[in-house]
C-alpha cells in the first residue's frame, strides 16, 4: 500500500530535550515536505526536500533541521525543542511529474 | 511575499444545503489544489485546477479556477455529514511549484 508514515504519532517532551521524528514514504517521490498545522494558521511549510541531499527552508524553518541521506526517509530534528513548537506535524511527499500531495497520519507534539 | 487567503473560516449547515468555499491568491498562481481533512486525520488530496477560467466537477463537488488564475472556489451541493472536515486550497507556482496552503474552511453539517 503506498503511503506515507509517521513516528511518533504523539509526544510529550520538555523545553531543550532533543527529539526526531521520523517519515518514510513507499512511493519512490523525489519531493518531500514538513508542515505544522496550528489553529487558524492552516498547513505552513517548514522545509522540503527535492531530492536526496538537496533541502531547503520553507515558510517556518526556525529552531528545525531536517536532512535526506535516503530516498525515502525525510525526519524533522528539533535539537532544543521550545513550547512554541507544540503543534501537529504532517511529512508529505509527491512525484516531480504529479502534483498531488501524500500526507502523512501526523505527530501531534507538546513541549511542556 | 505569496499569500493565500480561504473564506469563510468556518461554515455551519443543515444537511441538504449547499456550501461554498473561497481561495484568493496575492499572486498568479500556475495551479491550485484542494485538499480534505477529516477531523482528526490527515490531509487528502481532492482535485488540481491548471487552466484558466477551469471546471472540474467530482460527484457533488465543483472546483472552479479563477480566469486570472488569482481565485478559486468549492462548491458542495447538498451536503451530507460525511462532508464534515476542513477544506483546504493550495496553490501552486515557482520553479518548485511550492505550494502555499489557505487557511482552510472547517464545514460543519447537522442532520
Amino acid at each position: 500500500e503506498a503511503q506515507v508514515t509517521q513516528n511518533p504519532r504523539y509526544l510529550i517532551t520538555v523545553t531543550g530535550k532533543k527529539l526526531t521524528v521520523t517519515c518514510s514514504q513507499n512511493m519512490n517521490h523525489e519531493y518531500m515536505s514538513w508542515y505544522r498545522q496550528d489553529p487558524g494558521l492552516g498547513l505552513r511549510q517548514i522545509y522540503y526536500s527535492m531530492n536526496v541531499e538537496v533541502t531547503d527552508k520553507g515558510d517556518v524553518p526556525e529552531g528545525y533541521k531536517v536532512s535526506r541521506k535516503e530516498k525515502r526517509n525525510f525526519p524533522l530534528i528539533l535539537e532544543s525543542p521550545s513550547p512554541n513548537q507544540t503543534s501537529l506535524y504532517f511529512c508529505a511527499s509527491r512525484s516531480t511529474h504529479y502534483n498531488e500531495q501524500f500526507f502523512g497520519p501526523g505527530t501531534r507534539l507538546t513541549v511542556l | 511575499g505569496q499569500q493565500v487567503m480561504q473564506i469563510p473560516q468556518y461554515q455551519h449547515v443543515q444537511e441538504g444545503e449547499d456550501f461554498t468555499t473561497y481561495c484568493n491568491s496575492s499572486t498568479t498562481l500556475s495551479n491550485i489544489q484542494w485538499y480534505k481533512q477529516r477531523p482528526g486525520g490527515h490531509p487528502v488530496f481532492l482535485i488540481q485546477l491548471v487552466k484558466s477560467g477551469e471546471v472540474k466537477k467530482q460527484k457533488r463537488l465543483t472546483f472552479q479556477f479563477g480566469e486570472a488564475k488569482k481565485n478559486s472556489s468549492l462548491h458542495i451541493t447538498a451536503t451530507q455529514t460525511t462532508d464534515v472536515g476542513t477544506y483546504f486550497c493550495a496553490g501552486g507556482g515557482g520553479a518548485t511549484n511550492k505550494l502555499i496552503f489557505g487557511t482552510g474552511t472547517l464545514l460543519a453539517v447537522q442532520p
